[in-house]
């Protein structure tokens, strides 16, 4: 039983393309983390969301707490932003529950 | 220089081998995690420290024992590695919210 569930799991866009991440959850929680894996491993924060919409360069999060659903938005994608996008997130409790991971390849 | 670091890198290993992976942070934070990627699991959580004197086992944790050395030191280990542990492990930090902190990561093989 995976409690967050992310769509696509692969995804190959041509540079310049609006590009959207799909992210599900079962659990009820306060917030959601959005993270960013580069090729060579490394995991990195994007976007905590609890409501509503952020916006950080050409990547831009939403989220409905109410729908149990938060998308992930990247425009005018660029090859740089080829990378594994992970959501996450932390019900009442202590421990933090992670998507699979959406493979993301944009081609010049 | 970054808050959160593992050492090793990278470690090949046979089959039988006690093998420790450390972990060190900077941000001040009393909760680390261990975890561990394999291809297409996502991140799989092993243990779980909220301080000093509390440790935590978490889905996967068999084969593994960890150490909490001190509040900046989150240590794990395989006692006698097997070929299945072969993955990427990460140690995390957070201060008790919704975010995490990743280290770098530590490639392992265990042959």
């Amino acid at each position: 039983k995976n409690e967050v569930e992310q769509s696509p799991q692969n995804l190959t866009a041509q540079e310049g393309e609006f590009i959207t991440i799909n992210c599900s959850y079962s659990v009820g929680i306060s917030a959601l983390h959005w993270l960013q894996q580069h090729p060579g491993g490394g995991i990195v924060s994007l976007f905590m969301l609890s409501s509503g919409k952020k916006k950080h360069g050409r990547l831009i999060a939403t989220i409905n707490i109410q729908e149990k659903h938060s998308s992930l938005h990247i425009t005018a994608s660029h090859p740089r932003d080829s990378a594994v996008y992970i959501c996450a997130v932390r019900p009442t409790g202590n421990q933090f529950y992670f998507g699979t991971g959406t493979s993301l390849t944009v081609i010049p | 220089d970054a808050d959160v670091t593992q050492t090793p890198r990278n470690r090949i290993t046979k089959t039988g081998k006690r093998i420790m992976l450390e972990c060190s942070q900077t941000k001040g934070h009393d909760r680390m995690y261990w975890y561990r990627q394999d291809p297409g699991l996502g991140l799989r959580l092993i243990y779980y420290s909220f301080d000093v004197k509390d440790i935590n086992k978490g889905e996967i944790s068999d084969g593994y024992s960890v150490s909490r050395q001190a509040q900046a030191k989150f240590s794990l280990s395989l006692e006698s590695a097997i070929p299945n542990q072969t993955a990427l492990y990460f140690c995390a930090t957070s201060n008790g919210g919704y975010e995490q902190y990743f280290g770098p990561g530590t490639r392992l093989t265990v042959t």
